[in-house]
C-alpha cells in the first residue's frame, strides 16, 4: 500500500503553543482519518473526515479534508502535556485493491515541556 | 464502545517457536486487520479478513498466517519466529457500514524475538 508522506516528523513545543501538522499523497484519497497513540497503547482515533473541503473540530483540535483530495492537516490549539504521543494521518483510497484497508502516515511525534 | 483486546502485551520467544497472537473484538465488526509498526517505518498491513474464514494478504505478509474461525476472534500466527519479527503487533476492526473507513485498535502487543 502507498504511504502517506507526513510532516513534521517530530516537533517539541511548549505547553500553550499552538501545533500544525500535514499529510500529502500523490493519490486521491476518499477519506482522512487523524490517529493520537499514547505511548505503549494502540492508535486512539481522534477525527475523521470524509469530503474533500471538510473541516471538523473535536475540542482543541480541528482538521481539514484538503480540496485537491491528496492532503489532510490537523491543528492542535493551546497545546497541554497530555497532548504528548504520536499522531498518525491515514487515508482510504478509492478502489483500493486493499478492500478496506488503510494507508498511514509514519506518524509526527509531539513533545510537549511544561 | 468498541472494544478489541490482544491477548498480550508483552511477549518474549525464541528464534524458530511457532508464535499466536490473538485479537477479540466484542461490536460484531466483520473486517478484522493486522499491522506491525516499527520506528521510521509507521504502521504496515500484514494480513486482513472481511469475514469468518475469509482473509487476504496485505503488504508484507511473508512469514505470518492468520486465521478467523470465528467472526469476534482474528489470530496471527508467526509459524517460525525470527528475529527480524520483533516489533509491536497491532490488530483493529472495523465495521461494513455505509461508506464509514474508521478503523479501532488494540492496545498492541510488543513481541520479541531472541
Amino acid at each position: 500500500g502507498q504511504q502517506l508522506n507526513q510532516s513534521p516528523q517530530s516537533m517539541f513545543i511548549q505547553e500553550g503553543e499552538d501545533v500544525s501538522m500535514n499529510c500529502t499523497s500523490s493519490s486521491i484519497f476518499n477519506t482522512w482519518l487523524w490517529y493520537k497513540q499514547d505511548p505503549g497503547e494502540g492508535p486512539v482515533l481522534l477525527i475523521a473526515l470524509y469530503k474533500a473541503g471538510e473541516l471538523t473540530s473535536n475540542g482543541r483540535l480541528t482538521a481539514q479534508f484538503g480540496i485537491t483530495r491528496k492532503d489532510s492537516f490537523l491543528n492542535i490549539s493551546a497545546s497541554i502535556p497530555s497532548d504528548v504521543g504520536i499522531y498518525f494521518c491515514a487515508g482510504q483510497r478509492p478502489n483500493s485493491n486493499s478492500g478496506y484497508a488503510l494507508n498511514f502516515g509514519k506518524g509526527t511525534s509531539l513533545l510537549v515541556t511544561p | 464502545d468498541v472494544k478489541v483486546t490482544q491477548s498480550s502485551r508483552y511477549l518474549v520467544k525464541r528464534t524458530g517457536e511457532k508464535v499466536f497472537l490473538e485479537c477479540v473484538q466484542d461490536m460484531d465488526h466483520e473486517n478484522m486487520f493486522w499491522y506491525r509498526q516499527d520506528p521510521g517505518l509507521g504502521l504496515r498491513l500484514i494480513y486482513f479478513s472481511y469475514d469468518v474464514k475469509m482473509k487476504e494478504k496485505g503488504d508484507i505478509p511473508e512469514g505470518y498466517s492468520v486465521s478467523r474461525e470465528k467472526k469476534e476472534r482474528f489470530s496471527l500466527i508467526l509459524e517460525s519466529a525470527s528475529t527480524n519479527q520483533t516489533s509491536m503487533y497491532l490488530c483493529a476492526s472495523r465495521p461494513t457500514t455505509g461508506l464509514q473507513y474508521e478503523q479501532y485498535f488494540g492496545p498492541g502487543t510488543r513481541l520479541t524475538v531472541t
